[in-house]
Parts: C-alpha cells; sequence; structure tokens
C-alpha cells in the first residue's frame, strides 16, 4: 500500500526547536513538500526536496533520504504563530500529483 | 511568487443546487491544477487533475458527473459541484503547479455549506 506517516501533534515552547519527521512508502517517488496549513487557511509552501540532504531556508529546514523513506523538517526559534499543521507532501511522479499525510498540528506554548 | 485566487471563498446553498468554484493563476501560465477537498481536522484528499485543453483526471472514488472541472484557458479552471447535498460540505482548494520547479501554490480555497 501507500503511506505517508506523520505524528498527529507536537508541543513545544516558544524559542525551542520542533523536529516533525514524515516517512514514506508510496509507488513512485519524485520529490517531497512541506506545506503549512493554518486553521481554515489553505496550505503555503515551505520547502522541496528531491535530493538526500538538508535544505535549509531561514528558520525552517527540511531534510531528505531517499534510501530510507524518510523527511523531517525542523522550526528553529519557534515563534507563536508558527502554531499550525504542518503536511509532508509527496510526488509520486513527473505529473505533479501530490500525496498528502495527515498533518503534525504543532502547538507553540509562551 | 506564484498567485493562485479562488471564487467565491465561502457558500451556502440549498440541497439540489449547483456551485460553481473558480480557480485562477493571477501571475503565472498553469496547464496542470489540481483540485482537493478538505474535511474538518482531516488532511487534503486530492480530487482530480485539472489539464488545460483536456478531459480531467478523477481519483478513485470521485464521481465525475458530480464534480464537473473546466480547464478553459492556461489561468482559469473551474469546479461545480452538481445537485450538492449536505454530505459535499467541506473546504475545496485547488492549486496550480509552476514549472519549472514544479512545486504547487495553493488557492485560499473555497467553503461550501449545503444546507
Amino acid at each position: 500500500g501507500q503511506n505517508i506517516d506523520q505524528p498527529t501533534e507536537m508541543t513545544a515552547t516558544e524559542g525551542a526547536i520542533v523536529q516533525i519527521n514524515c516517512t514514506y512508502q508510496t509507488s513512485g517517488f519524485n520529490g517531497l513538500f512541506w506545506y503549512q496549513q493554518h486553521a481554515g487557511e489553505a496550505p503555503t509552501f515551505l520547502s522541496y526536496n528531491v535530493l538526500d540532504g538538508l535544505e535549509e531556508k531561514g528558520r525552517f529546514s527540511s531534510f531528505l533520504s531517499r534510501s530510507k523513506g524518510y523527511s523531517y523538517l525542523l522550526l528553529k526559534e519557534l515563534q507563536m504563530k508558527d502554531s499550525a499543521s504542518y503536511l509532508c507532501a509527496v510526488r509520486q511522479n513527473s505529473w505533479g500529483k501530490l500525496q498528502f499525510g495527515a498533518g503534525t498540528q504543532v502547538v507553540v506554548t509562551p | 511568487g506564484a498567485v493562485v485566487s479562488q471564487h467565491p471563498s465561502w457558500v451556502i446553498c440549498k440541497s439540489g443546487t449547483s456551485v460553481k468554484i473558480e480557480c485562477r493563476s493571477l501571475d503565472f501560465q498553469a496547464t496542470t491544477m489540481f483540485w482537493y477537498r478538505q474535511f474538518p481536522k482531516q488532511s487534503l484528499m486530492l480530487m482530480a487533475t485539472s489539464n488545460e485543453g483536456s478531459k480531467a483526471t478523477y481519483e478513485q472514488g470521485v464521481e465525475k458527473d458530480k464534480f464537473l472541472i473546466n480547464h478553459a484557458s492556461l489561468t482559469l479552471s473551474t469546479l461545480t459541484v452538481t445537485s450538492a447535498h449536505p454530505e459535499d460540505s467541506s473546504f475545496y482548494i485547488c492549486s496550480a503547479r509552476v514549472t519549472p520547479g514544479d512545486t504547487q501554490y495553493f488557492g485560499p480555497g473555497t467553503r461550501l455549506t449545503v444546507l
């Protein structure tokens, strides 16, 4: 079957670091995306990995290991506005279709 | 960056009526757009892939006669929910694929409530 697994919820304090893991088993792989989604809003693009390694973008970094079917999103210097759902999505082929995980709700506390 | 708009942002309709949702790419041309549905506290579920100038490709379990998709131009795709019922109430989100890079950018979503 095809699965994309990520934790349901994570809680961290303001200023801390949180790592959201995503494991996937899909019939094809053509890139992995991370999106942020606030309640009632559409997802916004955070990062994209297609090769193994770490991609850094300001406070957000994303890592990919294709051999392990594993990615993580690292959020540093957490701010209250980072409280949101973070979605891991795998693109299986060049057509662009994405399969989404269920999302990880990150709660940032003061 | 790439901007995708959706209209309307919310709609309330009576059971049995049809509702049309528009998705536009504002500053780029999109040969491929995607339509998703999201129920509360759940992830996005792909409904169909919309290709400009050709028929949409529907995911398994999605009724093509109920969810009509038209991608008439490189900047506009429409989703029509025909004979809507309360169980069709959901958050409908479109995305457009930007090439090169193949990143998908999402519209702001349309919240449909069927009474």
